[in-house]
């Protein structure tokens, strides 16, 4: 069973800059799995931020980025604000009409 | 604007079948280009992918869940539908319907609000 990773906590200081990855529990992350990334916030649905790998989702700031990071997909955000501090979610799509969902990152700004 | 809503029983015993239904409205979800695909997320844990339905009714699952998932669609009534049976506690979770974009893209693109199912005697 394919297992996508997350680290389950992180911390970044408000104007700071903080990059969540998202790895595989065997091989390598690349553009060909359209990683997207989602932010949660407690009692509400996900919100979509990047998917393909870098494209951001309509009306999300430019502070939020996608990239592929050596093995990894990531989720960069420069200048993070006290109201990024959510969940986030990355998003694998494996092939035939398969998705599998990492773990999450818990963000916390302080 | 395309919008999903959830709609079912918020209780289900023990080994019964959980139904579930998405209506969707503010579109089409006769489309071949996406995929409708359901989601669920148990008390503060992590968000779990079930399946989706596309293409004329082709479906696809969590390995994980196969045994017990069935998604369809009704085109004439705008709705998709899970059910999942042999239901346990460990199934009790908020439930989210969504639309997942095809080709090119493969992003969920729109969320239903979530709906919460607790599986209880």
């Amino acid at each position: 069973q394919t297992v996508v990773t997350q680290e389950p906590s992180f911390s970044v200081s408000p104007g700071g800059t903080v990059t969540l990855t998202c790895g595989l529990s065997s091989g390598s992350v690349s553009t060909s799995y359209y990683p997207s990334w989602y932010q949660q916030t407690p009692g509400q649905a996900p919100r979509t931020l990047i998917y393909s790998t870098n494209s951001r989702s309509s009306g999300v700031p430019d502070r939020f980025s996608g990239s592929i990071l050596g093995n990894k997909a990531a989720l960069t955000i420069t200048g993070a604000q006290a109201d990024d501090e959510s969940d986030y979610y990355c998003v694998l799509y494996m092939g035939s009409g398969i998705w599998v969902f990492g773990g999450g990152t818990k963000l916390t700004v302080l | 604007q395309l919008q999903l809503q959830e709609s079912g029983p918020g209780l289900v015993k023990p080994s019964e079948t959980l139904s579930l239904t998405c209506t969707v409205s503010g579109g089409s979800i006769s489309s071949s280009s996406y995929y409708w695909g359901w989601i669920r997320q148990p008390p503060g844990k992590g968000l779990e992918w079930i399946g989706s339905i596309c293409c004329g009714g082709s479906t696809y699952y969590n390995p994980s869940l196969k045994s017990r998932v069935t998604i369809s669609v009704d085109t004439s009534k705008s709705q998709f539908s899970l059910k999942l049976s042999s239901v346990t506690a460990a199934d009790t979770a908020v439930y989210y319907c969504a639309r997942i974009g095809g080709s090119g893209s493969y992003r969920i693109q729109y969320w239903g609000q979530g709906t919460l199912v607790i599986v209880s005697s």
